[in-house]
């Protein structure tokens, strides 16, 4: 069965700072991937997904993910942080087959210090 | 704007009652999802729907049901609430284009068994 991983369960970084949140996948086809983020209270916003292509995936929010099959990895990068981009982050592949269904790792807790 | 809604946003209820959590979506989306929010768990799967009269279980079904009986609604039903159901609950509906699904998800019910 596929699984993901987010091996850093809390992160803190200064504002101005850049972010690297890392996602590891277990799967054996060509995976979909997705990365939400939760604020507090609020429920999980799409930031961006990859299905093919330019493994390099831009998204919402200044967000930017590469996909790196050789390392089953889809980390998630943003050159300068902003208080508002405290928050939880998630990252999602899909399954295959008649499933279709999202796998979620447990999620990293950003904390941004002024 | 379309959107998924969930009600109540928060509810509180007995051990044994009967609850009922609604989800709604204006994307005329086929699929739609139930998922649980546990700390250290992530979310997981409890049941999913891929159009009008189908349901199916998903990672931890047991003690919930759904009903589909139109297009935009999927409600969440707890037969016989426990209080290893207290849990944030959010409902998702999907984005298909191809071999290509995206889901969006809801605003979360958060949900306290006495």
């Amino acid at each position: 069965a596929q699984s993901v991983t987010q091996p850093d369960i809390h992160i803190t970084v200064s504002e101005g700072a850049s972010l690297e949140l890392r996602c590891n996948y277990s799967y054996g086809a060509t995976p979909y991937l997705f990365w939400y983020v939760q604020s507090p209270g609020q429920g999980l916003q799409l930031l961006l997904k990859y299905f093919s292509g330019d493994t390099l995936v831009q998204g919402i929010k200044g967000f930017e993910a590469e996909f790196k099959r050789s390392q089953s990895s889809f980390n998630l990068r943003k050159p300068s942080v902003h208080w508002s981009d405290a928050a939880e982050y998630f990252c999602a592949v899909v399954h295959s087959g008649s499933a279709r269904q999202l796998t979620f790792g447990s999620g990293t807790q950003l904390t941004v210090l002024p | 704007d379309a959107e998924i809604t969930q009600s109540p946003r928060h509810k509180i209820t007995e051990t044994g009652r009967q609850v009922t959590l609604a989800c709604h979506q204006t994307w005329n989306h086929n699929n739609m999802f139930w998922y649980r929010q546990d700390l250290g768990h992530g979310l997981r799967l409890i049941h999913y729907s891929y159009g009008v009269q189908d349901t199916n279980k998903g990672e931890v079904s047991d003690g919930y049901s759904v009903s589909r009986s139109n297009t935009e609604d999927l409600p969440l039903t707890l037969e016989s609430a426990a209080s290893s159901q207290t849990s944030v609950y959010f409902c998702a509906s999907s984005e298909v284009r191809g071999a290509q699904e995206t889901q969006y998800f809801g605003p979360g019910t958060r949900l306290l068994v006495l």
